[in-house]
């Protein structure tokens, strides 16, 4: 099993919908969880981190994080088309001590928006 | 630097030539990491240096791959001998504390590297 799952996807939601993309992660030492963007050729880029159980929103973002079932997800709300990116969901793997930790990504979700 | 800055931005190598890939991460950040990030896929994490200290290098696919950061500024991975299979987009990250920290990293643009 893979540290961090991304499997749903390609996802093609129409302007205007909700578009859910989830994660699932195989450490229940993990502490923090990411999400970023990547456009086709470009870099990650940061949209949102969550710490702690429940909903975190921010605009049209929310991230929803259940560490007992070690999944997270984001919700984009009134899907633009400018939100067709790949979407990467990050973990924080703990090393040996803080100091240490790193991101460790899924393999991403592909979000088509279409007009 | 206002933000992570990686050259070069594009490389073609011919099999078996070697590489050096520069990254200048944000200024003051302690914590810089490589990764590699093949076509479709998510970036897989090569090696994390905290100041001149390289503290994991466990995603290093093999003895042909290294990095440096002798000033604990800026850094740079190196590939001797590159196989086709190196052909990816190499990222750079940096952080401003020990390890990923409670706010993730920021990366570079990244350098494609193509080996023919």
């Amino acid at each position: 099993q893979k540290e961090v799952e991304q499997n749903s996807g390609p996802l093609s939601v129409p302007e205007g919908a909700i578009a859910s993309l989830n994660c699932t992660y195989s450490d229940r030492g993990s502490q923090s969880f990411f999400w970023y963007r990547q456009y086709s050729g470009k870099s990650p880029e940061l949209i949102m981190f969550i710490y702690s159980n429940g909903d975190k929103e921010d605009g049209r973002f929310t991230a929803q994080l259940n560490k007992a079932s070690q999944y997270v997800s984001l919700l984009i709300r009134d899907s633009q088309p400018s939100d067709s990116a790949t979407y990467l969901c990050a973990v924080n793997i703990i090393g040996r001590g803080r100091a240490n930790s790193k991101l460790t990504f899924g393999k991403g979700i592909t979000l088509s928006v279409r007009p | 630097g206002a933000g992570v800055s990686q050259s070069p931005r594009y490389k073609v190598a011919k099999r078996g030539q070697d590489v050096a890939l520069r990254c200048d991460p944000i200024s003051g950040h302690v914590s810089l990491f490589w990764y590699q990030q093949a076509l479709g896929q998510g970036p897989e994490f090569l090696t994390y240096f905290q100041n001149e200290a390289q503290l994991d290098k466990s995603g290093l696919p093999s003895d042909r791959f290294f990095a440096e950061r002798p000033e604990g500024s800026v850094s740079t991975l190196k590939i001797q001998r590159t196989q086709q299979e190196d052909s990816a987009v190499y990222l750079c990250a940096s952080s401003p504390g020990g390890g990923a920290g409670g706010y993730g990293y920021t990366f570079g643009s990244g350098t494609r590297l193509t080996v023919v």
